[in-house]
């Protein structure tokens, strides 16, 4: 079974650049994550799709973040412009469904650093 | 905001020996995981324990849940180097869905 799918996985950017973030989950999980990681620290969701839903958006800074999940399968994460403190991991993640305990299958993740 | 609070930030053993991990919470889960991540495997899913469970086997996982204190350790027995890795427990948020993790435990494991 193919496993979660990410892409690029280093990026470097200039602050006030945009960039963006391509994931593909497992086939047939319906429930897609995207979680940033800053280093030294645990994942922290940023969005979450159910479908091509959103269920939970409440962490993702609305102002320079947004995504998307067309079709209900790939999802795009842009951050526009990017500040300083964005540098981190950002992991996709996807499971069946919601609702716990589905298990979580995380991708390698992209490594952004802002200079 | 950050649910889990993995304990100690770090540790250092030798292969064969155990690694004990401990993980706190603050409110009332449904169930709590374990999850392992390395440069080589990225974040990988090791055991979900559930409410109603004190204690779990997978391999050489222990998992252990006290409700009553609101927490859980993780012990991994006969250490090996490829144990090498950060170990993070997880609740659910309060919707159920996505998971909040803990700043996690760095394990190092030498031959």
């Amino acid at each position: 079974e193919a496993g979660v799918a990410q892409s690029p996985r280093y990026k470097i950017i200039e602050k006030r650049q945009s960039v963006a973030f391509w994931c593909n989950p497992i086939s047939g999980h319906a429930t897609l994550y995207w979680y940033q990681q800053i280093l030294g620290q645990g994942p922290k969701l940023l969005i979450q799709f159910q479908n091509n839903g959103v269920v939970d958006d409440s962490q993702l800074p609305k102002d320079r973040f947004s995504a998307e999940r067309l079709k209900g399968v790939d999802s795009t994460l842009k951050i526009q412009p990017a500040k300083l403190e964005d540098s981190a991991v950002y992991l996709c993640a996807s499971s069946l469904g919601t609702g716990a305990p589905y298990e979580q299958y995380f991708g390698p993740g992209t490594r952004l650093t802002v200079t | 905001s950050q649910q889990g609070e993995e304990d100690p930030q770090a540790l250092s053993i030798q292969e064969g020996e155990n690694a004990t991990m401990n993980c706190s919470y603050k409110t009332s889960i449904n169930n709590l995981q374990w999850y392992r991540q390395n440069s080589g495997r990225g974040l990988v899913h090791l055991i979900l324990i559930r409410s109603n469970e004190r204690e779990k086997h997978s391999g050489r996982l222990r998992v252990t849940l006290d409700t009553s204190k609101k927490s859980s350790s993780l012990l991994i027995t006969a250490s090996r180097a490829a144990d090498t890795a950060s170990y993070f427990c997880a609740t659910s948020n309060q919707a159920g869905t996505a998971l909040i993790f803990g700043k996690g435990t760095t394990l190092s494991v030498s031959s």
